[in-house]
């Protein structure tokens, strides 16, 4: 089983509407959890962090936390086309703070 | 401001020849340092993380390996290319603390021929 998994999409919502990305993970004491965009041939860059049941907001973005079923979402109210990227999920297990895992990232389309 | 600095942007090398990339970092003491390798379509693979001088963690054996000579200074070598190291290579910093977020260099483009 992969530590961060993501449906490799694409995801295609068309401009306006909330776009949905999700992720799992399978160590269940995971603490830390991120979300990054990635535009194609750049590195990626961070959108939020998540560390605490529940929603976190910031602008159109809203990370949801649910530990108890290890899920972790993105919501992006409002799409434009320049959010058109891959969006990864990054998780800290809890066996190395240090370590820092990605998923593979799902990649959305937002159409005029 | 904290800066992570990687080069070169892109590099084309044989098979069979040696690489060295550099990634230096600026703004920040004891920083946790990141190697991580893309390839083509595919999502980062964790590849050397170092929590200090000298103190290297290999996630993934392979002909690559790391260096950490200096605080800021993370190296990734290796003495003979694969066509299979092709990638898009990255640096990444973490500040010490259990909740901190991680953030990346330009990244090196890497093309084994």
């Amino acid at each position: 089983q992969k530590e961060v998994e993501q449906n490799s999409g694409p995801l295609s919502v068309p401009e306006g509407a909330i776009a949905s990305l999700n992720c799992t993970y399978s160590d269940r004491v995971s603490q830390s959890f991120f979300w990054y965009r990635q535009y194609s041939g750049k590195s990626p860059e961070l959108i939020m962090s998540i560390y605490s049941n529940g929603d976190k907001e910031d602008g159109r973005f809203t990370a949801q936390l649910n530990k108890a079923s290890q899920y972790v979402s993105l919501l992006i109210r409002d799409s434009q086309p320049s959010d058109s990227a891959t969006y990864l999920c990054a998780v800290l297990p809890n066996t190395g703070f240090q370590k820092l895992v990605f998923g593979t990232g799902t990649r959305l389309l937002v159409s005029p | 401001s904290q800066t992570i600095h990687q080069w070169p942007a892109t590099l084309v090398q044989p098979v069979g020849s040696p690489l060295s990339l550099e990634c230096t970092v600026e703004g920040t003491s004891n920083p946790n340092l990141y190697w991580y390798r893309q390839a083509a379509g595919r999502g980062l693979q964790l590849l050397f993380y170092s929590i200090g001088i000298g103190q290297i963690s290999s996630e993934v054996p392979q002909n690559l390996s790391a260096s950490r000579p200096q605080d800021r200074q993370f190296i990734l070598s290796s003495k003979k290319l694969l066509l299979s190291d092709s990638g898009f290579y990255l640096c990444a910093r973490r500040s010490r603390g259990r909740d901190t977020e991680a953030f990346f260099g330009q990244g090196t483009r890497l093309t084994v021929v």
